[in-house]
């Protein structure tokens, strides 16, 4: 089985403050995907990444893949109320269609 | 395009009943997926279906469990008999191909 784990679990910051969330598997993933998770929601995708060593960018949020595509991290400048979430990373071994889901990183930004 | 349409949305059940979890894919889509999310064990899947037909089960917990396609545009997830450690959320997803996964709004699921 692979596993992802992702730190810190919980994370509250005030606004305007950067946080980085990370991602780390043991396994290789041929690509690896963030969401975010709002109450009562389900996941939505905000990137997908599958080169080692990418860079993307989304606004405010930077995500990188790992140069051995074990890991990715995701970073927040500035952060903002609206970045309230769940953050879930999730990797895909080959097709990606079976993805095995972080255990997720819980952030609260307050005013 | 109304999304993932997932139905009930909340479920209060008692522990031996059966219970049915409804989900209406994107149109167009050709993969569903289940999932289960719980405080202990996270996100986890459950099963999935490529035209209708099912890939792989191995996320199933065990026989209590079942799921079905019967056409395109339905699916539905039985647990029978429920037992309290089912109680979760179980989300449906949607997708076309290898692309994009879009969720449902799950269905939170009590059984006492």
């Amino acid at each position: 089985t692979q596993l992802l784990e992702q730190s810190p679990q919980f994370l509250s910051i005030q606004e305007g403050e950067n946080l980085t969330v990370y991602c780390n598997s043991s396994s290789v993933f041929s690509s690896l995907q963030w969401y975010r998770q709002e109450p009562g929601e389900g996941p939505v995708l905000l990137v997908t990444v599958v080169t080692g060593g990418e860079v993307k960018k989304l606004k405010r949020l930077t995500f990188q893949f790992g140069d051995a595509r074990k890991d990715s991290s995701l970073h927040i400048t500035a952060a903002q109320p609206g970045d309230t979430g769940l953050y879930l990373c999730a990797g895909a071994p080959g097709t990606a269609s079976k993805l095995t889901f972080g255990t997720g990183t819980r952030l609260q930004v307050t005013l | 395009d109304a999304g993932v349409i997932q139905s009930p949305r909340h479920e209060v059940t008692e522990m031996g009943q059966e219970v049915t979890l409804r989900c209406k894919p994107i149109s167009g889509h050709n993969s569903l997926f289940w999932y289960r999310q719980t405080m202990m064990r996270g996100l986890e899947l459950l099963i999935y279906f490529n035209n209708n037909v099912p890939i792989d089960d191995s996320g199933m917990p065990e026989d209590r469990f079942s799921a079905k396609m019967p056409n395109a545009s339905f699916s539905t997830l039985k647990i029978q008999p429920s037992e309290p450690r089912d109680s979760a959320v179980y989300f449906c997803a949607s997708s076309y191909i290898d692309s994009k996964q879009y969720f449902g709004p799950g269905t939170r699921l009590t059984v006492t």
